[in-house]
């Protein structure tokens, strides 16, 4: 039973276009991310949201939206793609407060901009 | 500001070799310091982690790491490198800030495994 899940794996798709990433944690975990990570291996984070508030939300341009509708699953929504966009996008969570844990990693969704 | 620097891109070893990957970290406080290994395509994987105590921590897969806070590393170790550990390995460091931790990498060790 995957732990982190992300959907889709791959996604290939044309400038100007809009796109959706989906994740879920199966962990009880009570924070989820999203890090981008380009094609040098840098791992950025992008947003954090804790019981569905948004905690973290560093430079990213506001074509990109996060949404979380329970603390079980933090989605990515991409306005009007561009080519720089185009990287592997992994969702994490770990559990905050009292224990602070690591990040669990889901497996990575490729987003190719033509 | 925190940050992590991981000073070698890429390191190259034979298998059965002994392998040390660097990291060093800024913090004003004790973090939590994690390394992570990424396999081809995959996501990342925890090998090992830091939050207090015995400064020398074991990890799976025969790694471990050593907190040194003097001077502010957390260098991963292997005594013998086996071909199925080629891969890039982030070191990363969990620090507190405006009330939440923020989980910040370094930006990666390529190992690569001489048969």
């Amino acid at each position: 039973d995957t732990a982190v899940s992300q959907t889709p794996k791959y996604l290939v798709t044309q400038m100007g276009n809009d796109k959706s990433i989906k994740c879920e944690q199966n962990l009880g975990h009570d924070t989820m991310y999203w890090y981008k990570q380009d094609s040098k291996k840098f791992l950025k984070i992008m947003f954090s949201y804790n019981n569905k508030e948004l905690i973290i939300n560093e430079t990213v341009p506001n074509r990109f939206s996060p949404k979380s509708p329970d603390k079980a699953h933090l989605n990515l929504h991409i306005n009007s793609l561009e080519l720089g966009d185009s990287a592997v996008y992994f969702c994490a969570s770990s559990h905050q407060g009292q224990y602070t844990g690591e990040l669990f990693f889901g497996e990575g969704s490729r987003l190719t901009v033509l | 500001a925190q940050s992590v620097t991981q000073p070698d891109i890429h390191i190259t070893v034979s298998e059965g070799a002994s392998l040390e990957l660097r990291c060093n970290y800024s913090y004003g406080a004790t973090p939590y310091l994690f390394w992570y290994v990424q396999s081809p395509g995959q996501g990342l994987q925890l090998l090992l982690k830091y939050f207090s105590g015995d400064t020398l921590v074991q990890g799976i897969k025969g790694f471990e790491a050593e907190f040194k806070r003097s001077q502010s590393s957390f260098n991963l170790r292997k005594p013998s490198v086996h071909w199925s550990d080629a891969a890039e390995y982030f070191c990363a460091v969990g620090a507190l800030g405006s009330g939440t931790y923020k989980y910040i990498f370094g930006t990666g060790t390529r190992l690569k495994v001489l048969a």
